[in-house]
């Protein structure tokens, strides 16, 4: 019962470095999310997937790219890493055609960038 | 677009009672879901509790209850018999019914503590 897993939970990056955070899922969701939580707020949708080879934007993309080459992954890039971006990045996923299913949040990746 | 509010950043219970975290919404849309998520120290995202908006019935998880007021564009959770467990962030969720699994729209949250 691994749900969705996230890598790395902790990272510490420098200003324009980049990195990858991991997503995969192990329920065959076609849905997949980025999300990001900053400090005392909720949570703002990065980007998200319906399906492998689709993607959208959502709220906050500036910054980030993504690929959904398979069903199960979703990896989320920062590809010049800045300051605002230190936040604590949650992936989800949830099944397609049953209404109102909700969404399975990973335990969320905690990144500064200094 | 659709927003949710949590006008309360932060409550507090004692143990064995019951408090009521608050959450309005804004959409033009009539056919939703809405959610409370539980985010305990952790930082996992637990669901608590689902309404589908077309149910006119307050959806009941055993020590958790909302009062959906649609016509407010309401949605309160409330928690019975609070436990020391219960002290967590609640978030309070969207979602449209428009078109397949579309995102959450989250409030910013309500921190609750349970004084023993």
């Amino acid at each position: 019962n691994a749900g969705v897993t996230q890598t790395p939970k902790f990272r510490i990056l420098k200003i324009g470095q980049s990195m990858t955070l991991q997503c995969t899922q192990d329920m065959n969701h076609n849905y997949m999310y980025w999300y990001r939580q900053d400090p005392g707020m909720g949570l703002k949708l990065i980007y998200y997937s319906v399906g492998a080879g689709i993607t959208d934007k959502g709220e906050v993309p500036n910054g980030y790219n993504v690929s959904r080459s398979t069903t199960e992954d979703f990896p989320l890039r920062l590809e010049l890493a800045a300051p605002s971006q230190t936040s604590v990045y949650f992936c989800a996923s949830s099944s397609a055609g049953v209404e109102g299913q909700p969404q399975h949040f990973g335990d969320g990746t905690r990144l500064s960038i200094l | 677009a659709q927003t949710v509010t949590q006008s309360q950043p932060e409550m507090s219970v004692q143990e064995a009672e019951t408090v009521t975290l608050s959450c309005t919404y804004d959409t033009s849309e009539s056919d939703y879901y809405l959610f409370w998520y539980k985010q305990p120290p952790s930082r996992q995202m637990i669901l608590v509790i689902r309404q589908e908006a077309y149910k006119q019935q307050n959806a009941t998880e055993n020590r958790f209850s909302v009062n959906f007021q649609k016509a407010a564009k309401s949605f309160s959770l409330k928690i019975s018999d609070s436990q020391l467990g219960d002290a967590a962030m609640y978030f309070c969720a969207y979602r449209s019914a428009c078109s397949g699994n579309t995102p959450l729209v989250f409030g910013k949250g309500t921190r609750l503590s349970v004084i023993a």
